[in-house]
């Protein structure tokens, strides 16, 4: 059973491009996190999603920022127009479905995504 | 106030002692609790989860105290590769806008020095 994986390991990109990054969820998980981590600090929340559906986005910058978790394949999380300040590590969590209960709420990461804005 | 706090450290501990460290929560509506490590630019990693009565693996123990909204973290007989930041996780449950998501502390960074 693979564990979380996201891509690319390393992403470099110019100002005003874009960037995707991909995170494929634990086998039969449903729920996917994502957290910013900047240098030298925490992690912050973005967004949480469930196939087809953001149940939170409030960490998600209003602009230039969007995800989406489709039937099908991998959570996407895209940065439009990059800007220096979005060089960050970007790590992906998937869990079950917390609602089956609190045993089912374990959340494992991806090794993550590290972009780097030149 | 954070929803999720922590002592940031440093916490210097010799190898071979015991270092135990806190972590409070605003939400008294919270439903599951865990303690992640984190090494240098890596991943967090599921270090265990926090039981009402406590639980014990190995060196590590955690204990979960509701009343006052902390948890804590326990390690015995220090090694040096326990140097890691320690990430406290709540989880609200199903009463809260934010139920499910993952809420992290800020961390606590401990280094065993030999």
């Amino acid at each position: 059973n693979a564990g979380v994986m996201q891509n690319p390991r390393h992403l470099v990109r110019r100002r005003g491009q874009e960037a995707r990054l991909r995170c494929s969820p634990m086998k039969g998980h449903s729920h996917v996190y994502w957290y910013r981590q900047l240098p030298e600090e925490g992690l912050k929340f973005m967004v949480y999603l469930q196939k087809e559906n953001i149940i939170d986005e409030s960490g998600m910058p209003k602009e230039r920022f969007s995800a989406e978790f489709p039937k099908e394949g991998p959570s996407i999380l895209r940065i439009q127009q990059v800007v220096r300040g979005d060089s960050a590590a970007y790590f992906c969590a998937s869990s079950l479905d917390p609602e089956m209960g609190t045993r089912y709420t374990e959340a494992f990461f991806g090794q993550g995504t590290r972009l780097t804005v030149v | 106030r954070k929803e999720v706090e922590q002592d940031p450290g440093p916490f210097n501990v010799p190898e071979g002692a015991t270092v135990a460290f806190n972590c409070t929560y605003s939400n008294s509506a919270s439903q599951s609790f865990f303690w992640y490590r984190q090494d240098c630019r890596k991943e967090p990693k599921l270090l265990m989860s926090v039981y009402s009565s406590g639980n014990e693996d190995g060196r590590f123990t955690a204990q979960l105290n509701r009343a006052s909204q902390y948890i804590s973290l326990l390690i015995r007989d220090s090694k040096l590769s326990d140097s890691a930041t320690y990430l406290c996780v709540v989880i609200p449950d199903m009463t809260t806008d934010s139920w499910g998501k993952l809420q992290f502390g800020a961390g606590t960074q401990v280094v065993v020095t030999p």
